[in-house]
């Protein structure tokens, strides 16, 4: 099972771009990556996942490196919000049913 | 409102004295899932059931029971509670994964025990 490296915490500019690394570098290729966030110690809220194409949604985008060992989380305008411990995992199958290993995320801290 | 609900919220208790923590969820998923959450260690799975009567063990079900008797319900059991089992504990469910697809998983709102 492949397992993912982030910073330990990041702070971002209210209205700018936060850009949230991770890596995983040992993924194979059945494995998704995908983005969950936690309000203070509310339950995580899903975001986005991808295989090995980008993808956008209404709350964020995703973009997978061509060698899928790296991926990045782009929340286009931070607000304060925002402000969160984000979760990049990866999901692989185990017994026909697809497992997940939370990390310990990154704190994204959004500056007024 | 597609929802899953956990009781109670806070629970403070005493060494020994077994409890129950409900899970409950309205989407009629398959998949449900408790998972603890410490500081420093991120949430970790402690049981998971694929379906009614189906459950299995996560990463630290030391300590832990479940049992799945209604697709809707997935209670965890603390059969005799100890102080290192004070933890945030959340409850998820998600429709059935299949091999090469991903379903979000939905968490309910947690449950802060308290082991005295």
């Amino acid at each position: 099972d492949a397992k993912t490296t982030q910073p330990t915490s990041m702070d971002c500019a209210e209205g700018r771009a936060a850009n949230l690394p991770c890596n995983h570098s040992t993924i194979s290729g059945n494995e998704y990556v995908y983005w969950y966030r936690q309000i203070h110690s509310q339950g995580p809220q899903y975001i986005i996942h991808g295989l090995k194409n980008n993808e956008t949604n209404e709350m964020a985008s995703l973009i997978i490196t061509e060698d899928r060992k790296s991926s990045t989380l782009i929340l286009p305008h931070a607000t304060l919000r925002d402000t969160a411990v984000y979760y990049c995992i990866v999901s692989w199958i185990s017994g026909g049913y697809q497992k997940v290993t939370f990390g310990i995320g990154t704190k994204l801290q959004v500056i007024p | 409102e597609a929802q899953v609900t956990q009781n109670p919220r806070y629970l403070i208790t005493v060494t020994g004295k077994k409890l129950t923590v409900t899970c409950s969820q309205n989407m009629n998923h398959e998949y449900m899932s408790w998972y603890r959450q410490d500081p420093g260690l991120g949430l970790r799975q402690i049981y998971y059931s694929m379906n009614v009567e189906v459950t299995d063990k996560g990463d630290v079900p030391e300590g832990y029971k479940v049992s799945r008797k209604e697709k809707r319900n997935f209670p965890l059991i603390l059969e005799s509670p100890s102080p290192n089992q004070t933890s945030l504990y959340f409850c998820a469910s998600s429709s059935t994964s299949l091999a090469g697809t991903y379903n979000e998983q939905f968490f309910g709102p947690g449950t802060r025990l308290t082991v005295l």
